[in-house]
């Protein structure tokens, strides 16, 4: 059965303090790996992309990891600020016969306090 | 502008009672997706149209039909709602499946 699993469930830092957020997958075969971000109360915004050739990618203060063969990603926050206090969910995108199935993980809830 | 919009943002209805959520994409996209988030923040697929034609459909009652009157929108029709069916609905557009989706701001559903 694919599935994503997230943790932590939720994260509290200090403003300017880096964390890391973990999604282990095992979801096969294995398309692509997202990283997006809910604010409350806001549709999912897509932070990064990574394709199975793919170990590092950055988005500004956001940076995405893939481990293939482990089936592990994290999302690495620089210097976090309070505007990242947000969901943040891993959606692993598996080839079917029709084309993709998207497995989603249940989300990080990170918040960030002064 | 907007790049996928649904309306209404809120909807309160009573059970039993069939109610629309429309969506509209001006991104020129080929696939639109529906998606329920549940209260525990979990979002699961319901719907992936592509060139009107049904993708997924995961196991979704057949009280909820995802309706396509052309490429640029899908929209959300729900027969007999009942109490569970109490979610944020959000709708979603990719240039083609596997892609990139971009989501609207949701729709709050509270059924009473």
């Amino acid at each position: 059965k694919n599935q994503v699993e997230q943790s932590p469930q939720s994260l509290i830092i200090l403003e300017g303090k880096n964390c890391t957020l973990q999604c282990n997958y095992t979801v096969s075969p294995f398309s692509n790996l997202r990283w997006y971000k809910q604010d409350t109360g806001r549709g999912p915004v897509s932070l990064t992309i990574m394709t199975f050739s793919e170990n590092t990618k950055s988005n500004g203060r956001y940076t995405a990891t893939l481990d293939a063969d482990t089936k592990q990603s994290s999302l690495h926050i620089t210097a976090s600020q309070l505007s990242d206090s947000a969901s943040y969910i891993c959606v692993v995108s598996a080839l079917v016969n029709s084309g993709y199935a998207l497995n989603f993980g249940k989300g990080t809830s990170l918040l960030v306090t002064p | 502008d907007t790049a996928v919009s649904q309306t209404p943002k809120y909807l309160v209805t009573q059970m039993g009672n069939d109610k629309s959520i429309k969506c509209e994409q001006n991104l020129g996209h080929d696939t639109m997706y529906w998606y329920k988030q549940d209260s525990k923040k979990f979002l699961k697929i319901m719907f992936s149209y592509n060139n009107k034609e049904l993708i997924i459909n995961e196991t979704v009652p057949n009280r909820f039909s995802p309706k396509s009157p052309d490429k640029a929108h899908l929209n959300l029709h729900i027969n007999s709602l009942e109490l569970g069916d109490s979610a944020v609905y959000f709708c979603a557009s990719s240039q083609d499946r596997g892609r990139r989706a971009f989501f609207g701001q949701g729709t709050r559903l509270t059924v009473v």
